[in-house]
């Protein structure tokens, strides 16, 4: 089967220091997404790409997460400084965009991130 | 604007009983459809979606929703509980016309099956 894949699984880090986390989406797939899940906000999007290129990151705080994709087999998402707000589980998906709703996301299994 | 609201954060039922998790949608012009199921520890996977063609829809481990526009809902159901269905279901929606393709999500509904 093909998967996403994300790494690290599992972070534990200090405030202050960076993270990054990365996801390596389905071969073909031109649509990468990041969503951050918590039991207080539920599924929020974070970012995604369309061929590479960002098309959203609304969702994003600016001032400390970053996303990109330096090519079309990683995409990363990187926090500096961490917060502890920023414990999380942190999850990427892909899917072919055929330019409608229709698309299906495929999920990896997530970066569960712990900030002390 | 779209959203999606789901009844129940929490729903218990027993083994063998039926499974029924709620679903309502709004959505200005036709929708897609999605449920997704999350089991502890895992991402999201999907288990069923609607795109405009039958509006009774079968996804896997015998789960189907049905599509019923009058009443704006794409309610979630399977006829016997498993302890292995015991996870989160996600519902969502997605404009038809959208072509930067937002997906809106429901908030969830644990499943919870008991003995």
């Amino acid at each position: 089967d093909a998967r996403v894949t994300q790494t690290p699984r599992h972070k534990v880090t200090e405030m202050g220091q960076e993270v990054t986390m990365r996801c390596q989406p389905i071969l073909g797939h031109n649509t990468v997404f990041w969503y951050r899940q918590t039991m207080m906000q539920g599924l929020e999007l974070l970012a995604y790409f369309r061929n590479r290129a960002p098309l959203d990151d609304s969702g994003m705080p600016k001032d400390r997460f970053s996303a990109e994709m330096p090519d079309a087999t990683l995409a990363t998402l990187k926090i500096q400084p961490s917060e502890p707000r920023d414990s999380a589980v942190y999850f990427c998906a892909s899917a072919i965009s055929w330019g409608s709703g229709a698309n299906v996301l495929t999920f990896g299994a997530g970066s569960r991130l712990t900030v002390l | 604007a779209q959203s999606v609201t789901q009844l129940g954060s929490h729903v218990s039922v027993s083994e063998g009983a039926l499974v029924l998790l709620r679903c309502n949608y709004s959505s200005s012009v036709p929708p897609y459809l999605f449920w997704y199921v999350q089991y502890p520890n895992q991402g999201l996977q999907l288990l069923l979606k609607y795109t405009s063609a039958a509006t009774l829809v079968k996804g896997i481990n015998d789960f189907e929703a049905e599509f019923k526009k009058s009443e704006t809902s794409f309610h979630l159901t399977k006829p016997s509980a498993h302890m292995s269905d015991a996870a989160e279901y996600f519902c969502a929606v997605s404009d038809a016309v959208d072509s930067n393709y937002q997906l809106i999500w429901g908030a969830g509904t644990k499943l919870i099956i008991k003995p």
